[in-house]
């Protein structure tokens, strides 16, 4: 079956500009979470979605925000780019808390 | 507060060597679960294993095995006779009930020589 489908692969933005990055999960997959990953900062937790409701978020600014569609695909949208929020942006699906949680491949983000 | 601590920022050995890579975790939830991943050069997590507090049974997979030992709040893993496709950064992380976010450790880097 096919995996967590992360799209686009590569992103460079402009500081100040926008980015949406998007996340297909596995079929049947309801929950879907995200997560940022940088050299300085390691792995954190930003949101979790399931059916369409946000349950969980993480420590960050309000310029990060994600939505979950009807149909499970997810997206985040990162507002006003800084140079720091370059990084790896790795969505995960999960059957359930008990299933465990299934990664993309991830979307790099360059800000320059 | 919540944490987990892997306090090998990397480890190189020889191919064929066993190695053992040290998770320790901080919670005082009664529930909870634990993880390891593998990330290759790619950059994809691969998911090892998952282990809820109430079992504490080590398991093994091959040449992977897994320490839990809840009375030092530590979950090792083990790899047998190391090859070099074993060369990745890993990481341990936990996972509180209801809680649905994944908190990891800062991860191994693991060097496996030929």
């Amino acid at each position: 079956k096919a995996g967590v489908t992360q799209t686009p692969r590569y992103l460079i933005k402009t500081r100040g500009q926008q980015v949406t990055l998007s996340c297909s999960p596995i079929s049947g997959h309801r929950s879907v979470s995200w997560y940022q990953q940088t050299p300085g900062q390691g792995l954190q937790f930003l949101f979790e979605y399931f059916s369409e409701t946000q349950r969980n978020k993480g420590n960050f600014p309000g310029r990060f925000s994600g939505r979950q569609f009807s149909n499970s695909r997810s997206e985040m949208n990162v507002s006003t780019l800084e140079l720091g929020d370059s990084a790896l942006y790795l969505c995960a699906s999960s059957l359930g808390q008990y299933d465990g949680y299934t990664f993309g491949s991830g979307t790099r983000l360059t800000v320059v | 507060a919540q944490k987990v601590t892997q306090a090998q920022t990397e480890i190189s050995v020889v191919e064929k060597e066993d190695v053992t890579l040290d998770c320790v975790y901080e919670t005082r939830d009664t529930t909870y679960y634990l993880f390891w991943y593998k990330q290759p050069p790619s950059g994809e997590l691969v998911f090892l294993i998952r282990r809820n507090s109430f079992d504490e049974q080590n398991e093994i997979s091959g040449r992977y095995s897994w320490n839990f030992q809840k009375s030092t709040s530590s979950f090792n893993f083990t790899i047998t006779a190391s090859q070099v496709v074993d060369s990745a950064v890993y990481f341990c992380a936990l996972d509180l009930d209801s809680n649905y976010q994944l908190i990891w450790g800062a991860g191994t880097k693991l060097i496996i020589k030929p």
